[in-house]
């Protein structure tokens, strides 16, 4: 079967470092995504790990451990508007398929 | 990456009745995704839509509740049907694109069952 499982809240404060841990258990793997949606929108791409290792792209970075069935996306330099859900999302199949999402993290930045 | 916007953005819709909801990418694209997005909830996938072929459903969700149209590459309708309060949710279509086909999203369509 399909699982992936997000702690469901978590909180920090502005300035600070925040790891979310994702953890995967699905019958292909072919890439893994994060993904942050702000309460009332949609999903906007963060990042994509298909190979292990670490992904940097500003204050945002993500590692992949393939064979532990394990992500985390860390938020550095925190911001009040980092306040929202982030979705881990695994693709199965070939590029250009479907994603299974996790059930998301709700993340709140207080100052 | 590709614009696609959805209409209508919310509806209320009394029970019985349908819903269909439109999505339009501003460049042809070979697979679009619809998902639904409960109150609260992550999101799940309802439909796969190729265009010249017919959905390809997930488990737990039918052509007569959902049907599917794709008649080109940039656009795609979903319908929901006989609605109930349960199909209150977010429905979202969305793309995948890119060198890594990472799925980018329209903005949703808030639907309300009374």
């Amino acid at each position: 079967g399909q699982n992936i499982d997000q702690p469901t809240e978590m909180t920090a404060t502005e300035g600070a470092i925040v790891q979310i841990n994702c953890t995967y258990q699905t019958s292909g793997f072919n890439g893994l995504f994060w993904y942050q949606q702000h309460a009332g929108e949609a999903p906007t791409f963060l990042s994509y790990n298909v190979l292990d290792g670490l992904e940097e792209k500003g204050r945002f970075s993500s590692f992949l451990s393939r064979s532990k069935g394990y992500s985390y996306l860390l938020l550095k330099e925190l911001q009040m508007k980092d306040s929202a859900s982030y979705l881990c999302a695994v693709r199965e199949d070939q590029a250009g398929t479907a994603l299974i999402f996790g059930k998301g993290t709700t993340l709140s930045v207080s100052s | 990456s590709a614009v696609i916007s959805q209409k209508p953005s919310r509806d209320i819709c009394q029970r019985g009745t349908s819903l269909t909801i439109q999505c339009q990418v501003d460049s042809q694209v070979t697979m679009m995704f619809w998902y639904r997005q409960q109150p609260g909830q992550s999101l799940t996938l309802i439909a796969t839509a190729n265009q010249g072929s017919e959905a390809t459903y997930e488990s737990g969700f039918v052509i007569d509740k959902f049907p599917i149209s794709r008649p080109n590459l940039t656009f795609s309708t979903l319908t929901v049907s006989n609605l109930s309060p349960e199909d209150s949710s977010i429905y979202l279509c969305s793309v995948g694109e890119g060198p890594t086909y990472e799925q980018y999203f329209g903005p949703g369509t808030r639907l309300t069952v009374t």
